[in-house]
């Protein structure tokens, strides 16, 4: 299996630009998360999804985020406009729900967004 | 909500070196987990656990699951340079939570050559 699948690895734009962070998560899992990591807050929850809806969204910091899951291989998080201090690593991770293993989430590599 | 305290923060040790971290929590967790992320990466799991007493090994790693469900540590024995990285406990609570996890803050960990 290729794992979680991010893109881009790297994003740097302006102050106010739309950014789009992508996510393919591992085939047949059928939840998803994403977080950001940021080194004075450690490892946030963001959102996540299960069957494609969005269960808990509480941890997205603004209006300016948003999050989509519209078919079981694909979400996107969205930070429209975006500023300096969403500048952080964020991270897409899947997780089979499945007995036994079903609680392990699977992280991608991350993309590491720079708000200039 | 939910809080897991990870202990210690960063560690600086020799290389062959025994290392010890731990997680505590304010609750009853069903499930604990331990990653470690190499710079640049995401986490990766290196052991689960998933019943009260458990002491389960991956290598040169020993993780238990405590018994009163509040706490987990992790041992590594005989450090090596690679063994770099930042480690993370993560707790899941059960029930319909959908496979949410709460993890700890992280233990950064360097190994002197």
């Amino acid at each position: 299996d290729a794992g979680v699948i991010q893109s881009p690895r790297h994003e740097v734009t302006e102050m106010g630009q739309e950014v789009t962070l992508r996510c393919k998560p591992i085939s047949g899992h059928n939840s998803l998360f994403w977080y950001r990591q940021t080194m004075m807050r450690g490892l946030e929850l963001l959102i996540y999804f299960n069957n494609n809806v969005p269960i808990d969204d509480s941890g997205m910091p603004e209006d300016r985020f948003s999050a989509k899951m519209p078919n079981a291989s694909f979400s996107t998080l969205k930070i429209q406009p975006s500023e300096p201090r969403d500048s952080a690593v964020y991270f897409c991770a899947s997780s089979p729900l499945t007995s036994g293993s079903g609680n392990i989430q699977y992280f991608g590599a991350g993309t590491r967004l720079s708000v200039l | 909500g939910q809080q897991l305290n990870q202990s210690p923060q960063s560690m600086f040790i020799q290389e062959g070196e025994d290392v010890s971290m731990n997680c505590t929590s304010s609750s009853i967790f069903n499930t604990w987990l331990w990653y470690k992320q190499e710079p640049g990466e995401g986490p990766v799991l290196l052991i689960a656990l998933y019943k009260a007493g458990e002491l389960t090994s991956n290598g040169r790693l020993t993780a238990q699951f405590g018994i009163t469900r509040k706490d987990s540590f992790l041992n590594i024995s005989a450090s090596i340079p690679s063994d770099v990285g930042i480690y993370f406990c993560a707790g899941h609570a059960g029930g319909t939570s959908y496979g949410k996890l709460t993890f700890g803050q992280g233990t950064i960990l360097t190994v002197h050559p």
